[in-house]
């Protein structure tokens, strides 16, 4: 359970406010990603880092912004969000650059009020 | 890219009966295929996957089939118990894909066993 880890757990926030989500990982893996998980909705995938680098940016606005400062650290700026912005986002890893099984954090469970 | 269309949606069952989830896939390339479990306000957890050179993989109460040429693949769950009530999520990727990092997940199944 101590494997992938993300701050805050919940998250209430204005319109106009400007918060970051933290996501850290303590497996040793090389790729990071960012999933939004709305009600009846597939796990959205939002971001994809490897070796820091970001390489997958699957049409999200721009109000997200995503920071890869090393391999063990993912964050996601947030910045004049939406109503229909709120959900869960989750933060996964995985060990190599191709598609194997990801390690999901517990997630921030996000309101935008 | 890839498509993963699963169904139900919603599954419920009695106890102790069988549980089965489907999935199918449109890239031909996808070669690992794993299903994730996700109890209420938890996160999602591999349960069991499985690669294309293998057609049936075994876990206990969990098996998870795969048919390369019709696409398919699906998720059974025998004897059920109530802890068995979660959302299951099947998904497809190509293992070492390169620039292709994407696992792709299907909808999701609530399933709900029943005492």
């Amino acid at each position: 359970e101590t494997g992938v880890t993300q701050t805050p757990r919940h998250l209430v926030m204005g319109m106009t406010n400007k918060k970051s989500l933290k996501c850290e990982q303590h497996l040793g893996h090389n790729a990071m990603y960012w999933y939004k998980q709305s009600a009846k909705k597939p796990l959205e995938l939002m971001f994809v880092y490897s070796l820091e680098e970001r390489v997958e940016n699957n049409s999200v606005p721009s109000r997200f912004s995503p920071e890869c400062p090393n391999s063990s650290h993912l964050f996601l700026h947030l910045h004049t969000l939406q109503p229909e912005d709120s959900a869960l986002y989750l933060c996964a890893s995985s060990q190599g650059q191709g598609g194997e099984e990801q390690y999901f954090g517990p997630g921030t469970r996000l309101t935008v009020t | 890219g890839e498509n993963v269309e699963q169904h139900p949606s919603t599954l419920s069952v009695q106890e102790g009966d069988s549980a089965v989830i489907k999935c199918t896939y449109s890239d031909s390339a996808s070669n690992y295929f794993p299903w994730y479990k996700q109890e209420l306000g938890k996160r999602p957890q591999l349960i069991i996957d499985i690669r294309s050179n293998v057609g049936e993989k075994k876990d206990q109460r969990i098996a998870v089939t795969l048919n390369k040429t019709a696409k398919h693949f699906s998720l059974h769950i025998t004897e059920t118990q109530p802890e068995d009530s979660a959302v299951y999520f099947c998904a497809a990727s190509v293992l070492g894909g390169g620039s292709n990092y994407k696992l792709t997940f299907g909808k999701g199944t609530l399933l709900t066993v029943n005492p």
